[in-house]
């Protein structure tokens, strides 16, 4: 596609509901995040793909989060039981290459999570 | 440490000069990027810096960076009300890792 594309924009959802974040990358990317951005807050790093596999797990908050990528395209990001501290703004950005030869990283316009 | 540490705020008066600084971590980062978020968007990239350079520019952006204190600026001249946004500065181990952020606040 022309850009990265995250669908829905906006999810509002009730406390242990489970709900799925989709992020559709630039076509040939390998390399996708990502990333929560909270309300005055930077951006929090979540995962990382190259290709299908997840070199880094690391900033998953918990294991109620998890993230999957097929054919090195589409990729979701699953919350479980979600709480209300999981409000915020999922981004996703994808880039033509991973690791220290990512140049520029194309974001999506981010899926507002709101929990209540 | 991971984090790369930006000031929070930043108000100006359209026309005068800008500088937003960021302390980053890992010195041997081979690139260093400014990336800005207009309200209700996603980042986009703004500049960038090869790390064996001192001083980029670009138009009204200048990026200043000092590798001994880890130090990364980005300075954009005769500011204009659209230059409103939040700056993020960021530097690449094997992943992005973004600073926290810089809202950039314009007055008329």
């Amino acid at each position: 596609g022309a850009g990265v594309s995250q669908s829905p924009s906006n999810k509002v959802t009730e406390k242990g509901k489970d709900v799925e974040l989709r992020c559709d990358p630039i076509s040939g990317h390998t390399a996708l995040y990502w990333y929560r951005q909270s309300l005055g807050q930077g951006l929090e790093f979540l995962i990382y793909f190259q290709g299908n596999s997840a070199p880094d797990k690391s900033g998953l908050p918990s294991d109620r989060f998890s993230a999957e990528r097929t054919g090195g395209s589409v990729s979701t990001l699953t919350i479980q039981r979600t709480q209300q501290e999981d409000s915020a703004v999922y981004l996703c950005a994808s880039s033509l290459e991973g690791g220290r030869n990512t140049g520029e990283l194309f974001f999506g316009e981010g899926s507002r999570l709101t929990v209540l | 440490g991971e984090d790369v540490e930006q000031s929070l705020f930043l108000s100006v008066r359209e026309g005068d000069s800008s500088v937003i600084n960021c302390t980053y971590t890992d010195s041997s980062s081979t690139y260093l990027y400014w990336y800005k978020q207009e309200p209700g968007a996603g980042l986009q990239l703004l500049t960038y810096i090869f790390s064996n350079m001192d001083m980029k520019q670009d138009q009204r952006l200048t990026v200043l960076l000092n590798k001994k204190d880890k130090h990364l600026s980005l300075r954009i001249a005769d500011t204009q009300t659209g230059d409103s946004a939040i700056y993020f500065c960021a530097e690449i181990t094997y992943k992005y890792i973004f600073g926290t952020g810089t809202r950039l606040k314009v007055l008329a």
